[in-house]
């Protein structure tokens, strides 16, 4: 069974810090890796992804580190800021269909 | 306005009933989707839906039924509820399901608890 595994299942940061969330996975039918974030009482949204052509992606604050070798991507979060605060999950994609793959979440808390 | 209306926001139900969540989307997607969200599993998906046919069905019991009447509806009839069906059950959609980079846009969600 496709699994996609993700640590630390909570994780708190001051303010400015830089967090740092990692997933793994384990098919390697898997191509294309988003993280989405849920704030509390609201659905999961998209927030950032990569396909494994690249090892990095970046959009402003966030930045995701891929490694294809090893099966490993992460979520890099400099500057947390206190409204960056939420579960964060990173899922996987195959080419066979547009199923999304969740790892378990990361609930983040940042610290003013 | 929310592209992804799911109704009800909120369902209680008694062990043994029957329900029936509905999601209709309105971002001209063709791919339909449901998960669910639990304690114990935060995200864990049920079904898709690709042109109204049913693509993927990760849901071992055969008491969840999607139900698609309209492309841009897929609904999911739940039977002879337990208590370990209470959770935030999501619909999503995407633009045709073929995999690749489709993004997952999901709707607000329905809260069921099952007494």
């Amino acid at each position: 069974q496709q699994q996609v595994r993700q640590s630390p299942q909570s994780l708190t940061v001051w303010e400015g810090e830089t967090a740092i969330l990692n997933c793994s996975y384990e098919d390697s039918t898997f191509d294309y890796f988003p993280w989405y974030h849920q704030f509390p009482g609201e659905s999961p949204a998209l927030l950032i992804a990569i396909r494994p052509v690249s090892n990095k992606k970046e959009d402003g604050r966030f930045t995701i580190f891929f490694n294809k070798r090893e099966k490993k991507f992460s979520l890099h979060i400099a500057d947390s800021q206190p409204g960056d605060s939420a579960t964060y999950f990173c899922a996987a994609m195959d080419n066979a269909g547009a199923k999304l793959t969740f790892g378990g979440g990361t609930r983040l808390t940042v610290r003013p | 306005d929310p592209k992804i209306i799911q109704k009800p926001k909120y369902l209680v139900a008694v062990t043994g009933s029957e329900k029936i969540l509905i999601c209709e989307q309105y971002l001209g997607h063709n791919a339909m989707y449901w998960y669910r969200q639990s304690a114990k599993k935060p995200l864990e998906f049920m079904f898709s839906y690709s042109y109204q046919k049913l693509m993927d069905n990760q849901t071992a019991s055969s008491r969840f039924q999607p139900q698609s009447s309209k492309k841009n509806h897929l609904d999911l009839q739940i039977t002879a509820l337990k208590p370990d069906d209470s959770a935030t059950y999501f619909c999503a959609s995407s633009q045709d399901g073929t995999g690749g980079a489709e993004t997952l846009y999901f709707g607000s969600g329905t809260r069921l608890t099952v007494l």
